[in-house]
């Protein structure tokens, strides 16, 4: 187990519909970054967020928002949903520091139908 | 545009065998390279690690080879078991700056023991 917990585990959605996944991070953990893996495109840097600020910026697509509330919980929010966007979110948290590993939750599996 | 590159895409390995996976990065840049392990339904977990001021890292049968000058790094698994089927990811990443902790991953080998 990770620590980093994530919500839903599974979603499945019409296009078109918007949906929100949620991520815990690891206790004491600042940072949250989010990833998108698809066969595809295989794993994607999203966003990452530490301690409420946006960070980083990676291959979000504008449809797509997070933010990160004061109790370091993130949300990512997905709108105008696409067959494309079916894929596996991840959440990851870590903090800054020499110390860059990123620890994993075990993902939101997106199907847009 | 792939920063980090991986091959092979897929190996199969009979049990007690080597397994190799090979990276190559383009950005001299990065200076934090680790290689994750992803069983399925499970999110990615990392290995094992290597900054580039080191050649070699070793633990237990897990060794990661680092080649600066060639921009490559490599995963070893020394006597291969079943149990270490799974997708294996090399990563890249930048210590400092506002890009801190962000990783860019490789695209994945998928290993398979045969017992």
């Amino acid at each position: 187990d990770s620590g980093v917990t994530q919500t839903p585990k599974h979603l499945i959605t019409a296009t078109g519909q918007r949906v929100t996944l949620r991520c815990s991070p690891r206790s004491g953990d600042l940072s949250v970054y989010w990833y998108q893996q698809s066969l595809d495109q295989g794993l994607q840097f999203l966003i990452q967020y530490y301690n409420g600020e946006e960070r980083a910026k990676g291959n979000i697509l504008e449809r797509f928002s997070a933010q990160q509330f004061p109790d370091l919980h993130s949300e990512l929010n997905l709108s105008s949903l696409e067959l494309g966007d079916s894929a596996l979110y991840f959440c990851a948290s870590g903090a800054l520091g020499l110390n860059t590993e990123a620890f994993f939750g075990q993902g939101t599996r997106l199907t847009v139908v | 545009q792939q920063q980090v590159k991986q091959s092979p895409q897929s190996l199969i390995v009979q049990k007690g065998g080597i397994s190799i996976i090979n990276c190559a990065y383009e950005n001299t840049a990065f200076d934090y390279f680790p290689w994750y392990q992803q069983f399925p339904g499970k999110g990615p977990a990392l290995l094992i690690a290597i900054r580039p001021d080191v050649s070699e890292k070793k633990e237990g049968r897990f060794t990661i080879s680092f080649n600066k000058s060639a921009k490559q790094f490599s995963l070893h698994i020394m006597d291969s078991q079943p149990g270490d089927s799974a997708t294996y990811f090399c990563a890249a990443s930048f210590d400092r700056g506002s890009t801190l902790g962000r990783l860019y991953f490789g695209r994945g080998t998928q290993l398979t023991v045969w017992p």
